[in-house]
C-alpha cells in the first residue's frame, strides 16, 4: 500500500517559469516531510523539510507548502533553472517511526 | 565533513549467492537506514540501525539481515539472493531515528 504518492510520473517547464510538484499522503500520522532530488547514477540529495506544525517553508528557490487537512503537499521551484533537471521523491514520517516513506517519484526537465 | 559513503559501487552475483554492502556514515551521525530502490520506484525501507541496535524493520525477508560497527558504518547482508533482489541499494545517515536523513551514492546490484 502506497502512503506516499506523486501521481505525475514527469514534468516539464520552461526555463525561468514555476515548477510545481506535488505529493499526496494517506497517513494522518505524518508529521515530518522531505523532498529530495536524484540524478542518474547519484543518492538523493536532501532539498527541503517541512514538520507539520507549519504550513510553508522556503529555501532560496525552493519552497514546500502543506495543506494537512488535504494530505498534500508541494514543492515549487522559481525560477527553473536546466540544471534542477531531475527526479524528485517526496518522503514522510512520523513522529512514532523511524523511516521515512517515499513516492514514486516525478522526473522534472527544464528546457532552455 | 564527510558525506555517506557505500561500497561496492556496482556488484554482479548470480542467484542463490550471498553479499555484503556497506556503508560508512555521515560525521557525527550514529544512525544509518537502507533502503532499496528498484527501477521506476521510490526507495523503500528494509531497516534502520541505531548504536548498533536494529531500530526499526520494513516489509523485507529475514535474508535481509545488517550490522552497526562501534563507529556507525554499516553492512547490510543478503543471503540465498534472487533475480528481483536486482535493485539499488541505498545508505541514509541522519543523527537521529526521525531526523533528516542524508544519502550515499547506492551501490547497484545486478542479480543474474
Amino acid at each position: 500500500d502506497q502512503q506516499v504518492k506523486q501521481n505525475s510520473p514527469s514534468l516539464s517547464v520552461q526555463e525561468g517559469r514555476i515548477s510545481i510538484l506535488n505529493c499526496d499522503y494517506t497517513n494522518s500520522m505524518f508529521d515530518y516531510f522531505l523532498w529530495y532530488k536524484k540524478y542518474p547514477a547519484e543518492g538523493p540529495t536532501f532539498l527541503i523539510s517541512i514538520s507539520s506544525i507549519k504550513d510553508k517553508n522556503e529555501d532560496g528557490r525552493f519552497t514546500v507548502f502543506l495543506n494537512k487537512s488535504a494530505k498534500h503537499l508541494s514543492l515549487h521551484i522559481v525560477p527553473s533553472q536546466p540544471g534542477d533537471s531531475a527526479v524528485y521523491f517526496c518522503a514522510a514520517s512520523s513522529n512514532t517511526g523511524n523511516q521515512f516513506y517515499f513516492g514514486t517519484g516525478t522526473s522534472l526537465t527544464v528546457i532552455p | 565533513e564527510t558525506g555517506v559513503t557505500q561500497s561496492p559501487t556496482h556488484l554482479i552475483k548470480t542467484r542463490g549467492q550471498q553479499v555484503t554492502l556497506r556503508c560508512s556514515s555521515q560525521s557525527g551521525h550514529n544512525t544509518v537506514s537502507w533502503y532499496q530502490q528498484a527501477l521506476g520506484q521510490g526507495p523503500q525501507f528494509i531497516f534502520q540501525y541505531y548504536r548498533e541496535e536494529e531500530n526499526g524493520r520494513g516489509n523485507f525477508p529475514p535474508r535481509f539481515s545488517g550490522l552497526q560497527f562501534p563507529n556507525y558504518s554499516s553492512e547490510l547482508n543478503v543471503n540465498a539472493l534472487e533475480l528481483d533482489d536486482s535493485a539499488l541499494y541505498l545508505c541514509a545517515s541522519s543523527r537521529t531515528g526521525a531526523d533528516t536523513q542524508y544519502f550515499g551514492p547506492g551501490t547497484r546490484l545486478t542479480v543474474l
